[in-house]
Order: structure tokens, then sequence, then C-alpha cells
């Protein structure tokens, strides 16, 4: 186990709605990623933060956005939910040092999101 | 488009058989290469790693393949177990900690 964990587990949204995932990083780790898994791809990366700010986008609209906590819990946001968002989403956390160097990123268990 | 290209899409071993799967790339700013391991309800696991200043890395049954000049990868798993039988992802990155760029995945089946 890699000591991050996320919640919830499953859900089912439908189109339109807004929702919130939430990630708890393992003890120690400063940055946190999110990815976005279709059935049968690789994860896709969403964005990064580090020090709570956003630290690095991948190809994904405005309406997925996230919040880094001081304890280093994060949050990902998915405003306007569309059919194309049902996928497995991950979080991933890591460490950067001070001289900017990034440590290797261990994954959470994802939230299974359906939108109907 | 995809930045990390994998090869083959499924892959049927016999028990104690090596396993290949095979990974190219485009960018050569990429320094970090990792292969994940996927089960069914699980997150990616990480299973190993290399940088491109070495051409080859032995961890126990799993040995990654470091081809710099042709931008490939590989990862071989050597006497294969049932127990292998998982989703393997290989990914790159520029800096360790940041955008990984996965390949589509490989679903392996050992067989005993």
């Amino acid at each position: 186990e890699t000591g991050v964990t996320q919640s919830p587990t499953h859900l089912i949204k439908t189109r339109g709605q807004q929702v919130t995932l939430r990630c708890s990083s393992q003890s120690g780790h400063n940055t946190v990623s999110w990815y976005q898994q279709a059935l049968g791809q690789g994860p896709q990366f969403i964005f990064q933060y580090y020090r709570e700010e956003e630290n690095g986008r991948g190809n994904f609209p405005p309406r997925f956005s996230g919040l880094q906590f001081p304890n280093y819990s994060s949050e990902l946001n998915v405003n306007a939910l569309e059919l194309d968002d049902s996928a497995l989403y991950l979080c991933a956390s890591g460490s950067a040092r001070l001289t900017g160097q990034k440590e290797t990123q261990y994954f959470g268990p994802g939230t299974r999101l359906l939108v109907l | 488009q995809q930045q990390v290209k994998q090869s083959p899409q499924s892959l049927i071993v016999q028990k104690g058989g090596i396993s290949i799967i095979n990974c190219a790339y485009e960018n050569t700013a990429f320094d970090y290469f990792p292969w994940y391991q996927q089960f069914p309800g699980k997150g990616p696991a990480l299973l190993i790693a290399i940088r491109p200043d070495v051409s080859e890395k032995k961890e126990g049954r799993f040995t990654i393949s470091f081809n710099k000049s042709a931008k490939q990868f590989s990862l071989h798993i050597m006497d294969s177990q049932p127990g292998d039988s998982a989703t393997y992802f290989c990914a790159a990155s520029i800096n360790s900690g940041y955008a990984l760029n996965f390949g589509k995945g490989t679903s392996l089946l050992v067989t005993p």
C-alpha cells in the first residue's frame, strides 16, 4: 500500500452536475497530481499542485479545477459533467525538494466516476 | 497525441516464460522512465524505473532495457508467474515527480 487514500471509491452523477473528489497524500509528500484513466487506457495527466498552487496542467478544460490544502490533502472538482468524464480518477503524491528535484509519484486506488 | 507508444496491447505467456513489453517515445527531453503494474480495481503501482544515463536496470525478476539512440525502452519479466497477470504501463516524464505520460497499457496473462 502506498499510503495515498481517495474518497469516495465510486460515484454516480448525471450530466451537468458538479463533483468533488478527495485525496489524502502519503505522509511527508508535498506534491499531488491528478490523472484521469478512461476504461482500457493509460492515465492522462490533469494537473499537479505544489505548495497549494497549480504547478502544471495537461490538456483538460478549466471546468477541471483543484485545491491543495496545508495538510497536503487535495480535491479535484469537475463542473458541468459530461458523459466522457466517466473514468477512474487517480491522485498521486510525491515530494519536491527545495532544489526543484521531484521524487517518484505514488498512486492512490482511485475514484470511479460514472456520468449518466 | 500519444507521447509514449506501447506494444503489444495484450500478451499471453506460460508460467516460467519471459514476458517482454516494449515502449517508444519521441520527446528527447524525457529523463525518467517508470513502469507501473495495475491490478483490476487498484491504482498503478511503481514496479521499476530507469534514467537515460544507464542502459539496463534489474530488480529481482524485472529488468528495464533502455536504448537512448532508438528512443525505446522495454520491460522484461523473467520466470513469469500467474500472480504477474495484470496490466502494465510504461511512462515517461521530464523530472520524475512531474507529469507522467503513459502508454496505453499491456494486459499480461500468465497461464499455469
